[in-house]
């Protein structure tokens, strides 16, 4: 079976450190690129970073740029998102989500989606 | 622009068409994709690429677009299909994904 699970979620003060790590099996982790998107409460969805399969291109939501950090161990199967100097704002709950991606002749572009998504993992920052 | 733009909510009565909408300008560049989200739990992908539905989705769900508008159609709108409804595509650069900010879709 295709899964995802997120773990490393919790509580932390604002300006506080938090490691976010995402499992996956049941497929060729290293073939994939993975996502991570957040969720506050009862907002919608927001992307937050994008890592390719060989951690060659990185990127990241301006919102969050310079203060997270997207990795992965693919000897692991694993993704991971380190997050430094949290904002009250980024109480939010976070799925990471496998990219899929299928060639579009007509469009002559690559259609990415994100087909796997993990159940989520909860961060609060507060004082 | 990277924005995309949804109506907040729309109803259907049971077994009914309904078409959610998602305006963008990278959508004239881009294909959207949709995902369904249910209360509690997380995304589900529902229609990714010109019209492609994931192993599992129900024939009901469709995809089209138009211009700089992408649309969801759900044909015979059943109880279960009761949601919010994401589009998400990406920005002028390709590099970012973009999503709008959602349709909650009541079934009456």
């Amino acid at each position: 079976e295709v899964q995802l699970v997120e773990s490393g979620g919790g509580l932390v003060k604002p300006g506080g450190s938090l490691r976010l790590s995402c499992a996956a099996s049941g497929f060729t982790f290293s073939g994939y690129s993975m996502n991570w998107v957040r969720q506050a409460p009862g907002k919608g969805l927001e992307w937050v970073s994008s890592i390719s399969s060989s951690s060659s291109y990185i990127y990241y939501a301006d919102s969050v740029k310079g203060r997270l950090t997207i990795s992965r161990d693919n000897a692991k199967n694993s993704l991971y998102l380190q997050m430094n100097s949290l904002r009250v704002e980024d109480t939010a709950v976070y799925y990471c989500a496998r990219v899929g991606r299928e060639y579009d002749i007509l469009t002559a572009h690559y259609c990415y989606y994100m087909d796997v998504w993990g159940k989520g993992t909860t961060v609060t920052v507060s004082s | 622009s990277s924005e995309l733009t949804q109506d907040p909510a729309v109803s259907v009565a049971l077994g009914q068409t309904v078409r959610i909408t998602c305006q963008g300008d990278s959508l004239r560049s881009y294909y959207a994709n949709w995902y369904q989200q249910k209360p509690g739990q997380a995304p589900v992908l529902v229609i990714y690429g010109k019209n492609n539905r994931p192993s599992g989705i129900p024939d009901r769900f469709s995809g089209s677009s138009s211009g700089n508008t992408a649309s969801l159609t759900i044909t015979g709108a059943q109880a279960e299909d009761e949601a919010d409804y994401y589009c998400s595509s990406r920005d002028s650069s390709g590099n970012h994904v973009v999503f709008g900010g959602g349709t909650t879709l009541t079934v009456l």
